[in-house]
């Protein structure tokens, strides 16, 4: 198995653009994790799916962000409109029914 | 407050020292716990998951929970420069099963 897939690996773009970040899940995970990392911060659970149904999303800063799974094997989180705090690393992570996740290789994200 | 502290270092040590990482946590409803790896650059991969109390121990490592002092551990021994890693422990509850709440992480270095 390739494990999970985020692309881009890296995104500049300036504030106020829109960006797009993707993620395909491990195949026959029911559960997928979108996570913000920074320094700061550390590792933040911004949204999770079951099944492609949103399961929690109250880390999520609403106004700017969304993030949808429009099948079992595709998701993508939204930055719209992007902001220089955005600036982090964004983890995918998938998982069955059990308490083991497995992490993508992240999106490194500026915003200038 | 964080609901989980985590010195985040970093830790210097020499190569076949003993390596003792810990994390406090203040939410007495956890009930599993685990530590993941991060090597820079890269996404997490758990390395040791415990649930509830005591000790756990696979190769050269070895987690130990103490519930009581809301206090777990993560033990290296021989440790390697091939360890030079961020070590994050992570926690989640019976009821939100598939959410986790992450320290933000310890860097350690194994010098040759």
């Amino acid at each position: 198995d390739a494990g999970v897939i985020q692309s881009p690996r890296h995104e500049v773009t300036e504030m106020g653009q829109e960006v797009t970040l993707r993620c395909k899940p491990i195949s026959g995970h029911d559960y997928l994790f979108w996570y913000r990392q920074t320094m700061m911060q550390g590792l933040e659970l911004l949204v999770y799916f079951n099944n492609k149904a949103v399961m929690d999303d109250s880390g999520m800063p609403k106004d700017r962000f969304s993030a949808k799974m429009p099948n079992a094997s595709f998701s993508t989180l939204k930055i719209q409109p992007s902001e220089p705090r955005d600036s982090a690393v964004y983890f995918c992570a998938s998982s069955r029914l059990v308490n083991e996740q497995f992490f993508g290789p992240g999106t490194r994200l500026t915003v200038l | 407050q964080k609901e989980v502290e985590q010195d985040p270092g970093p830790l210097s040590v020499p190569e076949g020292a003993i390596v003792s990482l810990n994390c406090t946590y203040s939410n007495s409803a956890f009930q599993y716990f685990m530590w993941y790896r991060q090597y820079s650059r890269k996404g997490p991969e758990l390395l040791m998951y415990t649930y509830s109390s005591g000790n756990k121990e696979d190769g050269r490592f070895t987690a130990q929970v103490d519930k009581s002092s809301k206090y777990i551990s993560l033990f290296i021994r021989d440790s390697q420069p091939s360890d030079s890693a961020t070590y994050l422990c992570a926690m989640t509850s019976s009821t939100g099963f598939q959410k986790l709440v992450f320290g933000t992480g310890t860097r350690l270095l194994v010098s040759p």
